[in-house]
């Protein structure tokens, strides 16, 4: 079975530019969710979404945004980027996400690097 | 704030040795997941537990929920090289959406 992909796996962004990462869950998972890992906060919850629809959303901006398709793959997009945006972007899914204790799938994550 | 505290930061040791990370929160979890990441790679789980007093082996690993579910323990006997590693601890519940993380304990195994 394959497991999570996602693309790209490094991206170089100036500020103030917006980006698209996307993310293919492992084959019958429905749910997928996005974190961001810096250094310093370690990782944070973005957002999860299952069926297509959001399900739950972390403490970030608008500017943070993201979308299932139905497929179940997904898409995560940063506006107005911030030098702040810098860190690793992963992505993971599983068969019922928030619900019940379901382990998260994660793939080996997007590096966006903003200058 | 950081809803669940793990200690050591980092932690350095020689191979054969053993060691204990944890995990604390002040909240209660219905569910506490254990993950290992490697360089360049996403996490990969290695345990959860949901019942309070649980203690789950895998191998050279035993994993520890608190009687409370505010607090797990991850005890590793005579590290090994491969256990290298960042080793995160993640809580479901505890007022927060999603899961929650620990900023993690870099493990160094030396040989």
């Amino acid at each position: 079975k394959a497991g999570v992909t996602q693309t790209p796996r490094y991206l170089i962004k100036t500020r103030g530019q917006q980006v698209t990462l996307s993310c293919s869950p492992i084959s019958g998972h429905r749910s997928v969710s996005w974190y961001q890992q810096t250094p310093g906060q370690g990782l944070q919850f973005l957002f999860e979404y299952f069926s297509e629809t959001q399900r739950n959303k972390g403490n970030f901006p608008g500017r943070f945004s993201g979308r299932q398709f139905s497929n179940s793959r997904s898409e995560m997009n940063v506006s107005t980027l911030e030098l702040g945006d810098s860190a690793l972007y992963l992505c993971a899914s599983s068969p019922a996400g928030d619900r019940g204790n379901s382990p998260l799938h994660f793939g080996n994550g997007t590096r966006l690097t903003v200058t | 704030t950081q809803l669940l505290e793990q200690s050591p930061q980092f932690l350095s040791i020689q191979e054969g040795e053993n060691l204990t990370v944890y995990c604390n929160s002040s909240s209660v979890f219905s569910s506490l997941q254990w993950y290992r990441q490697e360089p360049g790679e996403g996490p990969v789980l290695l345990v959860t537990v949901v019942t309070g007093g649980e203690v789950k082996k895998l191998k050279r690993l035993t994993f520890q929920f608190g009687d409370a579910r505010k607090d797990s323990s991850l005890h590793i006997t005579a590290a090994q090289p491969g256990d290298t590693g960042l080793y995160l601890c993640a809580g479901r519940g505890g007022g927060a959406d999603g899961l929650t993380f620990g900023k993690g304990t870099h493990l160094i195994i030396q040989p």
